[in-house]
């Protein structure tokens, strides 16, 4: 079945770039999402890429596909205290409407 | 973007009890999904709200446990019966807002404590 599958944590140091991992199964997944959580509060959609993509670059955020191996990354340059955060890696399954979620993947940031 | 609100935001409930969970949207939207959020673990999708028609559930959650209401486009309820500690856990409603990728906007969730 579909699947998705991320690091649960990460630990950075502030100014350093933040690299988050994913991988997912389902090959005809029309669009990948990141997502961020902050604490107490729901998702937010960060940025998402078209499967027919490999790089997307938005400000701070670079996410980068390959199709072939499924594998998705998200990028962020220059990690500041504020983005300490759960990341969501999110796969559109076929047919829109249904959307599977890695376990997200915690991000902390040092000073 | 669509704004959710969602209450109660957390709260504490005695085994065998019933909680119900409200969500409302700023805008009116044709499909709402209700998930749940367990620690270190993926969100899960329970059900799938439309107005005017019953949810549905995906597997594993049923009618009788997860009871939802939909009567309009801007409001929906998810109750928790007959509760348990393995139902504590953080629950969301969602909205699919936008043309095109189907980004979700989730509200702040309710965090549930089953004791």
């Amino acid at each position: 079945g579909e699947d998705v599958e991320q690091s649960l944590f990460l630990s950075v140091r502030e100014g350093d770039s933040s690299v988050i991992n994913c991988t997912y199964t389902d090959s005809s997944s029309t669009y990948l999402y990141w997502y961020k959580q902050e604490p107490g509060a729901g998702l937010q959609l960060l940025t998402y890429i078209f499967s027919n993509m490999d790089m997307k670059q938005d400000q701070r955020l670079t996410v980068l596909l390959n199709k072939k191996d499924k594998h998705l990354s998200l990028r962020i340059a220059d990690t500041q205290t504020g983005d300490s955060a759960i990341y969501f890696c999110a796969e559109e399954v076929t047919g829109g409407f249904k959307t599977i979620f890695g376990a997200g993947t915690r991000l902390f940031v040092k000073a | 973007s669509a704004v959710i609100s969602q209450k109660p935001s957390r709260d504490i409930c005695q085994r065998g009890t019933s909680l119900t969970i409200q969500c409302q949207v700023d805008s009116q939207v044709t499909m709402m999904f209700w998930y749940r959020q367990q620690p270190g673990q993926s969100l899960t999708l329970i059900a799938t709200a439309n107005q005017g028609s019953e949810a549905t559930y995906e597997s594993g959650f049923v009618i009788d446990k997860f009871p939802i209401s939909r009567p309009n486009l801007t409001f929906s309820t998810l109750t928790v019966s007959n509760m348990s500690p393995e139902d504590s856990s953080i629950y969301l409603c969602s909205v699919v807002t936008g043309v095109g990728p189907y980004g979700y906007t989730f509200g702040s969730g309710t965090r549930l404590t089953v004791v």
